[in-house]
């Protein structure tokens, strides 16, 4: 079974520009996640979806949006890009809103510059 | 006070070593704990759920002190293959995953 898988792998932007990043989940799994790793740092939590409902938002400005679609896919957006926006974006899936696990992508790495 | 604090370490162990981790969170609240181990510039991977009864697999064990708020991973006989980074996790309210900074571990023969 294939795993959660992301696209582009990176990607290379300068400030002001908008990125589009993609998420597909694992066959089944109908939640999704996305977090934002900076370098030297976890992972950070920006939003959930599940049902292509939002179900949850990290502390993140309004640059940032996301949408599910159908096949539970899911697109992070992120407008006038800053600097500090670099970042290794990761997606999760789980099967269900809930305490259970979540499995991450490979991530996208984005160089803002 | 962050929300789930770790040692960043590094820990610098040789080969057959055991090695201890901690985590402490905030939230009383907080309902599940895991373990994740991170390679260098890969994603996150889960290592174990922690459980108040503890838990083991193979050479690592870990253990949730919810009284203390305090979680644990112990590493025994360390190979090589174990040299990561090891994500302390919570989850709140069944949305978000909140990690630790995570603790680098580093095994030498």
């Amino acid at each position: 079974d294939a795993g959660v898988t992301q696209s582009p792998t990176h990607l290379i932007k300068t400030r002001g520009q908008q990125v589009t990043l993609r998420c597909s989940p694992i066959s089944g799994h109908k939640s999704v996640s996305w977090y934002q790793q900076v370098l030297g740092q976890g992972p950070q939590f920006i939003f959930q979806y599940y049902e292509k409902e939002e179900r949850g938002r990290g502390n993140f400005p309004d640059r940032f949006s996301a949408r599910q679609f159908p096949n539970y896919s899911s697109e992070l957006n992120v407008n006038a890009l800053l600097l500090g926006d670099s970042a290794l974006y990761l997606c999760a899936s789980r099967n269900q809103v809930g305490y259970n696990e979540q499995f991450f992508g490979p991530g996208t790495r984005l160089t803002v510059l | 006070r962050k929300e789930v604090e770790q040692d960043p370490g590094p820990f610098n162990v040789p080969e057959g070593a055991t090695v201890a981790f901690n985590c402490t969170y905030s939230n009383s609240a907080s309902q599940s704990f895991f373990w994740y181990r991170q390679d260098c510039r890969k994603e996150p991977k889960l290592l174990m759920s922690v459980y108040s009864s503890g838990n083991e697999d193979g050479r690592f064990t870990a253990q949730l002190n919810r009284a203390s708020q305090y979680i644990s991973l112990l590493i025994r006989d360390s190979k090589l293959s174990d040299s990561a980074t090891y994500l302390c996790v919570v989850n709140q309210a069944g949305t978000a995953l909140i990690f630790g900074k995570g603790t680098t571990l580093s095994v030498s023969s």
